[in-house]
C-alpha cells in the first residue's frame, strides 16, 4: 500500500523567506501522482501543485514550485517569499495511476506552517 | 461558476441513529471521494466512485455506505452513528485521476 510521510509537524518561518515543506512518498506503482494541498484555519482545502512520476521537469505554479526526486522518492514544497497569507497546514498526498480509474488520494498527516512578521 | 457544496455544514447527532451527508458537484465530474479528517491522521479515503452505479470501498469504509444515482450527487451514509465517526467529512470531485480533486466545504459531525 502506498504510504506519505511528512516529517515536520510544524514548523516558523519569517515573512519574505523560502520555505520547504518535506514529503516523502512509498510505493511501487511506477506510474503515480503527487499533490500539494493548502488548508488554513478556515477549513477549505485548496489544491496547489500538481506533478507527475513521469513528468521531467519539476512542476511550478507561481511562488510554489516542487522539488521531485523520483530516485530518493522525495516531493518537496518550495514555496518562495513567504507571506503571513501561507500561514495554514500543509498536506502531500499521492494517487496511483495503475487503475483504470482514479482511487482516490493517499495523504500524509501534514506540515503546520507559520509564517511570522 | 462551477462548484462542489455539502450539506449540512455541522451535524450533532446520537450514537446509533442513522446520518446521511450530501454532496453536490456542478463540475460534472465522474470521479467523486469522500473522507474524513481527523487530528493526527490527516485524511483518509471513506469510498469514491468512478461514475454512476459505481461505489468502491476506500481505507476507512466500515460502518459507512454510498450510492451514486447520477453524476452530481454522492451522498454518505452513516447506518449507525458511533462516536469513533465523530470527525470533519470532506467530499471531492474529478474530472480525470491525473487531475486535482475539487474539495467541499466539509462536514462536522459530532456523535454524541
Amino acid at each position: 500500500a502506498q504510504k506519505i510521510t511528512q516529517t515536520q509537524p510544524g514548523m516558523f518561518v519569517q515573512e519574505k523567506e523560502a520555505v520547504t515543506l518535506d514529503c516523502t512518498y512509498d510505493t511501487s506503482d511506477p506510474s503515480y501522482g503527487l499533490f500539494w494541498y493548502k488548508q488554513p484555519s478556515s477549513g477549505e482545502m485548496i489544491f496547489l501543485i500538481y506533478q507527475g512520476s513521469y513528468d521531467q521537469q519539476n512542476a511550478t505554479e507561481g511562488r510554489y514550485s516542487l522539488n521531485f526526486q523520483k530516485a530518493r522518492k522525495s516531493a518537496n514544497l518550495v514555496i518562495s517569499a513567504s507571506q503571513l497569507g501561507d500561514s495554514a497546514m500543509y498536506f502531500c498526498a499521492m494517487s496511483l495511476f495503475s487503475g483504470g480509474g482514479a482511487d482516490g488520494l493517499t495523504f500524509g498527516k501534514g506540515t503546520h506552517l507559520i509564517i511570522q512578521p | 461558476d462551477a462548484e462542489i457544496t455539502q450539506s449540512p455544514r455541522h451535524k450533532i447527532t446520537e450514537t446509533g441513529r442513522q446520518v446521511t451527508l450530501a454532496c453536490h458537484q456542478t463540475w460534472n465530474h465522474n470521479n467523486m471521494f469522500w473522507y474524513r479528517q481527523d487530528l493526527g491522521h490527516g485524511l483518509r479515503l471513506i469510498h469514491y466512485s468512478y461514475g454512476v452505479q459505481d461505489t468502491n470501498k476506500g481505507e476507512v469504509s466500515d460502518g459507512y455506505s454510498v450510492s451514486r444515482s447520477n453524476t452530481e450527487d454522492l451522498p454518505l451514509t452513516l447506518e449507525s452513528a458511533a462516536s469513533s465517526q465523530t470527525s470533519v467529512y470532506f467530499c471531492a470531485s474529478s474530472e480525470r485521476r491525473d487531475y486535482e480533486q475539487y474539495f467541499g466545504p466539509g462536514t462536522r459531525l459530532t456523535v454524541t
